[in-house]
């Protein structure tokens, strides 16, 4: 079945490290999103990308940063720059404008 | 930033009932969508209204849109226990291909 995935699904993270997650899909998108959703909040959109190589900044792209090297895969790094990374982080994927979003299972990364 | 805006922020209604939530935006858009989320998972698509469209139907949901006022709504018919879930609304305003969604309302289906 086509869909997306998302890994880890829990991720804990020290002061001062960098952590990256995993989101590959198989649907052939072209677009892939990286959203951050605070408790009781809507998704904010952290960064985006509309083809391979090429990214854009989303709302809340300070202390994050991402790469598509592959259509299939947009990893999301969390730098020690990003006072509050505490949250939940779902990945999503679209076959164009006029579609919906496929969305991830999410990973929910904590600091300890 | 955000575009939409849903109310109630929660209801909680009884099986069978019938469920509204409600979504205003301030922008133009070329389409609005409604997604659902159950608790610590994923968002799931439940449908995309176009912005000449006034009316939609998928099962037990049915959408409106209203783009003078800028507001759209979602009711789920004869709701059941397992409704129970996070509905959001998105909406195109944030550019081609770029969804922004709202706070959403949490809803509550009690057998």
């Amino acid at each position: 079945d086509g869909g997306i995935t998302q890994s880890p699904k829990y991720l804990f993270r020290k002061e001062g490290q960098n952590v990256t997650l995993s989101c590959e899909q198989n649907l052939n998108h072209d677009a892939m999103y990286w959203y951050r959703q605070d408790p009781g909040q809507g998704l904010r959109l952290i960064y985006y990308s509309q083809i391979v190589n090429d990214f854009q900044k989303g709302d809340i792209a300070e202390g994050y940063s991402v790469s598509r090297e592959k259509k299939e895969s947009f990893p999301l790094t969390v730098t020690s720059a990003q006072k509050n990374p505490t949250a939940f982080y779902l990945c999503a994927s679209t076959a164009g404008a006029q579609a919906g979003y496929t969305f991830g299972s999410g990973t929910r990364l904590t600091v300890v | 930033s955000q575009q939409g805006e849903e109310d109630p922020q929660a209801l909680s209604i009884q099986e069978g009932e019938n469920a509204t939530m409600n979504c205003s935006y301030k922008t133009s858009i070329n389409n609005l969508q409604w997604y659902r989320q159950n608790s610590g998972r994923g968002l799931v698509h439940l449908i995309l209204i176009r912005s000449n469209e006034r009316e939609k139907h998928s099962g037990r949901l049915r959408v409106t849109l209203d783009t003078s006022k800028k507001s759209s709504s979602l009711l789920i018919t004869a709701s059941r226990a397992a409704d129970t879930a996070s509905y959001f609304c998105a909406t195109d305003a944030g550019g081609y291909n770029k969804l922004i969604f709202g706070a959403g309302t949490r809803l509550a289906v009690h057998p």
